[in-house]
């Protein structure tokens, strides 16, 4: 299975945008970018996925490489409520059960 | 927000005992996880299920059964607790029939068992 590196620590400021990367160099065509975030004390949390194209939704935006090797999840602007673990994961489209592996992902601290 | 809940949220119980955990869902949503999630190894699937009925191991499912005799719930037991299971275990739940899945799992809040 094609794994992801991401940095295991980030810090950033309340109301300053945030990018998160994730390399992901042994990608292949099939695979799906997830991401993840778990906030303290509570399960993982869907952020927001895309295959090709940026994707954007309420939570975040996600701008994908052209070779696919490596994206960048983004939070425009951060909260304190933003400060959490953030998992980036490949998936394949199945008609199947998603056994996702989580690494070890990126820990947000947002500074007020 | 996705209709799972987990039960009991906390245990404590002693080692040699048995232990089940319950997983409820009202979604509808064929498939089922569970997962624990301890320092040092993130997240972990020990077993999942793909139907009434129909289930399979995971990376670390020595140690735990499941069953899943009805779509809603799906049970995680332990059947002689040992000190190293201590850990915080999330159910989650993904795709219905209808479509393919691409990877979007909805998770519990979690159970804290404690293995004295």
């Amino acid at each position: 299975d094609a794994k992801t590196t991401q940095p295991n620590s980030m810090e950033s400021n309340e109301e300053e945008p945030v990018h998160l990367p994730c390399n992901h160099s042994t990608i292949s065509g099939t695979d799906y970018i997830h991401w993840y975030r778990q906030l303290p004390s509570q399960g993982p949390e869907y952020v927001i996925h895309g295959l090709t194209s940026n994707v954007n939704n309420r939570m975040a935006s996600l701008a994908i490489a052209e070779d696919r090797k490596s994206s960048t999840l983004i939070l425009h602007r951060a909260t304190l409520r933003d400060a959490a673990v953030y998992y980036c994961i490949l998936t394949r489209a199945l008609g199947g059960a998603q056994k996702l592996v989580f690494g070890q992902g990126t820990r947000l601290t947002i500074n007020p | 927000d996705a209709g799972i809940t987990q039960s009991p949220r906390h245990k404590v119980t002693e080692t040699g005992t048995p232990v089940t955990l319950r997983c409820h869902q009202t979604e509808n949503h064929r498939y089922m996880y569970w997962y624990r999630q301890d320092p040092g190894h993130g997240l972990r699937l020990i077993h999942y299920s793909y139907g009434v009925k129909d289930t399979d191991k995971g990376e670390v499912s020595d140690g735990y059964s499941v069953s899943r005799s009805k779509t809603e719930d799906f049970l995680l037991t332990l059947e002689s607790a040992t000190s190293s299971q201590t850990s915080v275990y999330f159910c989650a739940i993904s795709g219905t029939t209808l479509r393919v899945n691409t990877g979007e799992l909805f998770f519990g809040e979690g159970s804290r068992l404690t293995v004295l």
